[in-house]
């Protein structure tokens, strides 16, 4: 399978504790996006990587979160002391031109 | 700022029916648009892109169309399916973003046999 993966799939994990989430975005695409996704809503943008550089972050991306693509292939998000309001789903997406491809998706249930 | 609003938020319609499905902006400054499907607790599959410069886009049984000055798309779906079901999302790409998406909450669309 050549598309956008995202492991792992499901999170569950208590309040306070930290969680990382990767994505592995497409072979050869430059471009990589993290969205955050609540029940019922479109996903919301939190972070544009163009290869290893992080060219653009949310104000949705709190100190408690942080996004590395080290190598300029996969990439990572950890979210800090996760509290209640952090449940979603994190979507990856990746593109080399115009169009955006996305992944599965890791949803995070905190409780 | 840009907002990008979906109506209705859910439509059920039988099987065979065609359908449109709304998306109106609010900042015309766009670069494109997107129309994206997304099954239950699953990620999004895009559908069909529409430059800023372009009317219209089709795909099958599904047709996109651009109205930039007044803000608004559409997707027109011939025939629907029972497996069309599902939610469709529109997004737009800012002309002054990284190729950062605005997204609308979709319409959850249901076909009945």
């Amino acid at each position: 399978d050549t598309g956008v993966s995202q492991d792992p799939r499901h999170k569950i994990t208590k309040r306070g504790q930290n969680v990382t989430f990767r994505c592995d975005p497409i072979s050869e695409h430059n471009r990589l996006y993290w969205y955050r996704q609540t029940l019922g809503q479109g996903p919301e943008f939190l972070t544009y990587f163009q290869n290893e550089a992080q060219l653009e972050k949310s104000r949705l991306l709190s100190d408690r979160f942080s996004a590395e693509r080290p190598k300029g292939s996969f990439s990572t998000l950890e979210i800090q002391r996760t509290e209640q309001g952090d449940s979603a789903m994190y979507l990856c997406a990746s593109s080399v031109g115009r169009e955006q491809f996305f992944g599965p998706g890791t949803r995070l249930t905190v409780l | 700022k840009q907002e990008v609003t979906q109506i209705p938020a859910a439509l059920s319609v039988p099987e065979g029916e065609n359908l449109v499905l709304n998306c109106s902006f609010t900042d015309s400054a766009i670069y494109n648009l997107q129309w994206f499907r997304q099954d239950p607790g699953k990620g999004l599959t895009s559908l069909l892109l529409i430059q800023s410069s372009q009317r219209e886009q089709t795909s099958g049984r599904l047709n996109a169309s651009l109205d930039k000055s007044s803000g608004r798309s559409t997707l027109y779906i011939a025939a629907s399916q029972p497996g069309d079901s599902a939610t469709y999302l529109c997004a737009v790409r800012r002309v002054d973003s990284n190729y950062q998406l605005i997204w609308g909450a979709g319409t959850k669309l249901i076909i009945k046999p």
